[in-house]
């Protein structure tokens, strides 16, 4: 199993450009996860998904957009890209919130920079 | 608001040293507790999981921690560090859909 991929692994984009990155899991998780990671700060969740079809909110969610159109891909959307939107993004999944299966499984991230 | 906090942000320590970082979580109720590892250039990975039960729990490499649901805190331990021990460590709360992180602590060893 490959497990969570990301693709790109790198991206440069000029200010107010669009990109869509996408989180792939081949463990049929349910559920999914888009944070972004910077430092001193951590990872914050920016939306979140419990199924197919289904998104949510996170903690900082203002400029981005997702999409769970199949279970195994999780799409994250920068419609007009800013310079406070570099970070590193990862991605992750879990099967559930029941005990035992909730440990989240994560991507190796992609580096975004935005000139 | 409902947070995860770990105070330390940065500890060096000697080799064999013991260690334990802080991590505190304002939310009430039920949740889940975890400290993730993120090793230098690598993506994170769980160390040790608190679901119910036993309150001192371990995890993988030697890490060990403590839920006290008093103090609302989950702290990390280690008896005796290593070198291959630098990296950063996450703590994170689950509570219902949501996993919530902290800030880090970056771990570093001095050989």
């Amino acid at each position: 199993n490959a497990g969570v991929t990301q693709t790109p692994k790198f991206r440069v984009l000029k200010t107010g450009q669009s990109m869509t990155l996408l989180c792939a899991q081949d463990m049929n998780h349910e559920y999914m996860y888009w944070y972004r990671q910077d430092p001193g700060m951590g990872l914050r969740l920016i939306h979140y998904s419990v199924g197919e079809g289904t998104t949510a909110k996170g903690e900082v969610p203002d400029g981005y957009n997702v999409s769970r159109l199949k279970k195994q891909n999780f799409l994250l959307g920068l419609e007009s890209a800013a310079p406070s939107q570099t970070s590193v993004y990862f991605c992750a999944s879990s099967y559930g919130t029941g005990q035992g299966y909730n440990e989240q499984f994560f991507g190796p991230g992609t580096r975004l920079t935005v000139l | 608001a409902q947070s995860v906090s770990q105070h330390n942000h940065h500890v060096i320590l000697s080799e064999a040293a013991s260690l334990e970082l802080g991590c505190n979580y304002s939310y009430g109720g039920t949740v889940n507790l975890f400290w993730y590892v993120q090793y230098p250039g690598q993506h994170l990975q769980l160390l040790l999981k608190y679901f119910s039960g036993d309150p001192l729990v371990k995890g993988i490499k030697g890490f060990e921690a403590e839920f006290i649901k008093s103090k609302f805190s989950f702290n990390l331990r280690k008896p005796s560090v290593q070198w291959s021990d630098t990296a950063e460590y996450f703590c994170a709360v689950r509570r219902a859909s949501k996993i919530i992180f902290g800030s880090g602590t970056r771990l570093s060893i001095r050989p």
